[in-house]
C-alpha cells in the first residue's frame, strides 16, 4: 500500500527564517514519483516540482529546495527566506505504476510579517 | 494557454437536491482527475478517467456519486440526494496522458456547501 505522511499540520515562521517541510512516504514499488504542490489561499494547486525514485540528486529553485532520500523515504522541502507570499498549504504527493495519486493531508505555513 | 477551469466557484444547495460539477480540462490533455478536499483535510481520490477506456471510479464514496466524460472533453460530477457530509471543494486535475510519473495540473475547485 501507499501512504504520505506530513506529520507537521502548522507552521509559523517570521518573514526571513528558513523552514523545513517534512514528507515521508511508504511504497514496495521501485519506480514511483514524489510531488510537491503549493494551495495558496485562493485555493488552486500549484505544481512546483517533480522527481522520479532513481534521481536522488537534490534540486534548488530559487529560495526553493528539496531533499530526497531514499534511505529514510523522505522527500523534504526547504524554503529560504520565507516570505509571506510563501504562506500556504504544501502537499507532498506520491505516484506508482497504475497510477493514482496519493497525497499527504498537508503543511499548512503561515510567515509572519 | 487557459488552465484547468471548474464551475460553478460555489455551490450552496439543500440538503437532498442533486447538484452537478463542472470541469473544463487543459486542451489536449488525455487524462481527468477528481478529487475531493474537506476542510483541513488532503486531497481524497474519487474518479479518473483516460480517453476512451472506461474510468476508474474506485474512489467515489457511494452510489450517489457519478461522473461523465464526453471524450477528452469536459467532465460532469454529479452528486445526487446531497448529504451535509459532501461538503467539500471539489478539484479537478487533468494531464497529459494518465502515466504515473505526469504532473497533474489543477483547477481552482468547486466549493460546496450542503445545508
Amino acid at each position: 500500500a501507499q501512504k504520505v505522511t506530513q506529520a507537521q499540520t502548522e507552521i509559523s515562521v517570521v518573514e526571513k527564517e528558513d523552514v523545513t517541510l517534512d514528507c515521508v512516504y511508504e511504497t514496495r514499488d521501485t519506480t514511483y514519483y514524489l510531488f510537491w504542490y503549493k494551495q495558496p489561499p485562493s485555493g488552486e494547486l500549484v505544481f512546483l516540482i517533480r522527481r522520479n525514485s532513481f534521481d536522488e540528486q537534490n534540486e534548488i529553485s530559487g529560495r526553493y529546495s528539496w531533499n530526497f532520500q531514499k534511505s529514510t523515504s523522505s522527500f523534504n522541502f526547504t524554503i529560504t527566506a520565507s516570505q509571506v507570499v510563501d504562506s500556504a498549504v504544501y502537499f507532498c504527493a506520491l505516484s506508482v505504476v497504475g497510477n493514482q495519486f496519493y497525497f499527504g493531508t498537508g503543511t499548512s505555513l503561515t510567515v509572519i510579517p | 494557454g487557459a488552465g484547468v477551469s471548474q464551475s460553478p466557484s460555489n455551490k450552496v444547495t439543500e440538503k437532498g437536491k442533486d447538484v452537478e460539477l463542472r470541469c473544463d480540462p487543459i486542451s489536449g490533455h488525455t487524462a481527468l482527475y477528481w478529487y475531493r478536499q474537506r476542510l483541513g483535510q488532503g486531497l481524497e481520490f474519487l474518479i479518473y478517467f483516460q480517453g476512451n477506456s472506461a474510468p476508474d471510479k474506485s474512489g467515489l464514496p457511494s452510489d450517489r456519486f457519478s461522473a461523465e466524460r464526453t471524450g477528452e472533453s469536459v467532465s460532469t460530477l454529479t452528486i445526487q440526494r446531497t448529504q451535509q457530509e459532501d461538503s467539500a471543494v471539489y478539484l479537478c486535475a487533468s494531464s497529459p496522458v494518465q502515466e504515473y510519473q505526469e504532473t497533474q495540473y489543477f483547477g481552482p475547485g468547486t466549493r460546496l456547501l450542503v445545508l
